[in-house]
């Protein structure tokens, strides 16, 4: 069941920004950092921002990420072709002792 | 590096025991997890173990049904999955805890097998 709530999709041009939102409640994105995941067509997901805004080795930083309250948001910057994409928000959730994900934002480059 | 495998076709209310062996780093120090991804749809975290195995636990929509094991010497993480239905079909994804704990993110994935539950 898909507790945090995404967009389902956003696009851009080549070099625009794009930015995804995730909105959660206090159990899950309130108390606990929010993770974001890319999955490309045909592939397993990939970690690409995890504790809200750090970013793993070998991803660039064009992707970042912020969280508010009980939202977050990943933003795209010089938006690319191979940015095209299925985007995931998720964390941890303390009421049902486990993870939730994001509803998934498909990316489109226009 | 994290290869699943043991997907197939089953039955509705048949078994299937899935399996995800790992390598590259000390397999005995992470939490593991499930996720999986119905056919065109998202991500769905299916179930915890702990590094010990100590600690468990499951979504409530196989809660129940499937049961999550390790073998640390093997390196190996599995699923048992029973009493099957429709909804379960999607491929299954084996991931790693980054930090060693429960609560972080998933750092490394397998290459996912699929499940199909139909007659």
């Amino acid at each position: 069941q898909s507790v945090l709530t995404q967009p389902p999709s956003a696009s851009g041009t080549p070099g625009q920004r794009v930015t995804i939102s995730c909105s959660g409640g206090s159990s899950n994105i309130g108390s606990n950092t929010v993770n974001w995941y890319q999955q490309l067509p045909g592939t397993a997901p990939k970690l690409l921002i995890y504790s809200n805004y750090r970013r793993p080795s070998g991803v660039p930083d064009r992707f970042s990420g912020s969280k508010s309250g009980t939202s977050a948001s990943l933003a795209i910057s010089g938006l690319q072709s191979e940015d095209e994409a299925d985007y995931y928000c998720a964390a941890w959730d303390d009421s049902l002792n486990g993870y939730v994900f994001g509803t998934g934002t498909k990316v489109t480059v226009l | 590096q994290l290869v699943e495998s043991g997907g197939a076709l089953v039955k509705p209310g048949g078994s299937l025991r899935l399996s995800c062996a790992a390598s590259g780093f000390t397999f005995s120090d992470f939490y593991m997890n499930w996720i999986r991804q119905a056919p065109g749809k998202g991500l769905e975290w299916v179930s915890y173990i702990s590094s010990g195995s100590s600690y468990t636990n499951y979504a409530d929509s196989v809660k129940g049904r499937f049961t999550i094991s390790r073998d640390n010497a093997k390196k190996s993480l599995y699923l048992q999955m029973n009493s099957l239905r429709a909804e379960d079909t999607a491929v299954y994804y084996c991931a790693r805890d980054r930090s060693g704990q429960v609560g972080d993110a998933f750092d490394i994935w397998g290459q996912g097998t699929m499940v199909t539950v139909s007659s």
